[in-house]
């Protein structure tokens, strides 16, 4: 089942402008991950966020929590045409090991 | 240090065969992960196996089965191909001071399997 929603599932930009994802997930978690993925090939981990944290940041990446709306947000700043791929969000799935994935954003960087 | 390998890239297969795709993980992880992943889906979670032993496992049937090695690396067994089972199959290693870890995981490239 999957646990992670994302909003949107396809998001287009220009070169420049900033790219807001969503996620949503149902049960309590101690993290939450961001991956991307280029063009059907592996993911890559982007940001791991802890549940006593609000706020990440890497690079251009910005990474919220919301534990009491079971949200989080991931804002990539200036895009690039090289930002192009798929993001996912991931929370663990209980005392499995597992990581269970949304059905993931599309980011089209337009340049 | 080097990443997670996967092998081989692609393979094609008909119905009722069987196929074994193997991955190396990263140097130092002891965790291995298998997911599936079909168009436009996320990743599904296999199974997972933490020094040598099945560490939990998805909503998949037995005839999917795994391994894992001294050296950590991997198998994934896959027996009466189905289409459905056609995806892209990815590993995922990490390390885990402890059995259930959900830490960060570390992804290979991926097997294609096309199953006609």
């Amino acid at each position: 089942s999957q646990q992670g929603e994302e909003d949107p599932q396809a998001l287009s930009i220009q070169e420049g402008e900033n790219a807001t994802m969503n996620c949503s997930y149902k049960t309590s978690i101690n993290n939450l991950q961001w991956y991307r993925q280029n063009s059907g090939r592996g993911l890559v981990h982007l940001i791991l966020i802890r549940s006593n944290e609000r706020e990440k940041h890497s690079g251009r990446l910005r990474v919220t929590l919301d534990t009491s709306k079971k949200s989080s947000s991931l804002l990539i700043t200036a895009s690039r045409a090289a930002d192009t791929a798929s993001y996912f969000c991931a929370t663990p799935g209980g005392n499995t090991g597992k990581l269970i994935f949304g059905q993931g954003t599309t980011l089209q960087v337009k340049p | 240090e080097t990443g997670v390998t996967q092998s081989p890239t692609h393979l094609i297969k008909t119905r009722g065969q069987q196929v074994t795709l193997r991955c190396s993980s990263q140097s130092g992880h002891n965790t291995v992960s298998w997911y599936q992943q079909a168009l436009g889906q996320g990743p599904q979670f296999i199974f997972q196996y933490y020094r040598e032993e099945e560490n939990g496992r998805g909503n998949f049937p037995p005839r999917f089965s795994g391994l894992q090695f001294p050296n950590y690396s991997s198998e994934l067994n896959v027996n009466a191909l189905e289409l459905d089972d056609s995806a892209l199959y990815l590993c995922a290693s990490s390390w885990g001071g402890q059995r259930y870890s959900s830490e960060t995981q570390y992804f290979g490239p991926g097997t294609r399997l096309l199953v006609l």
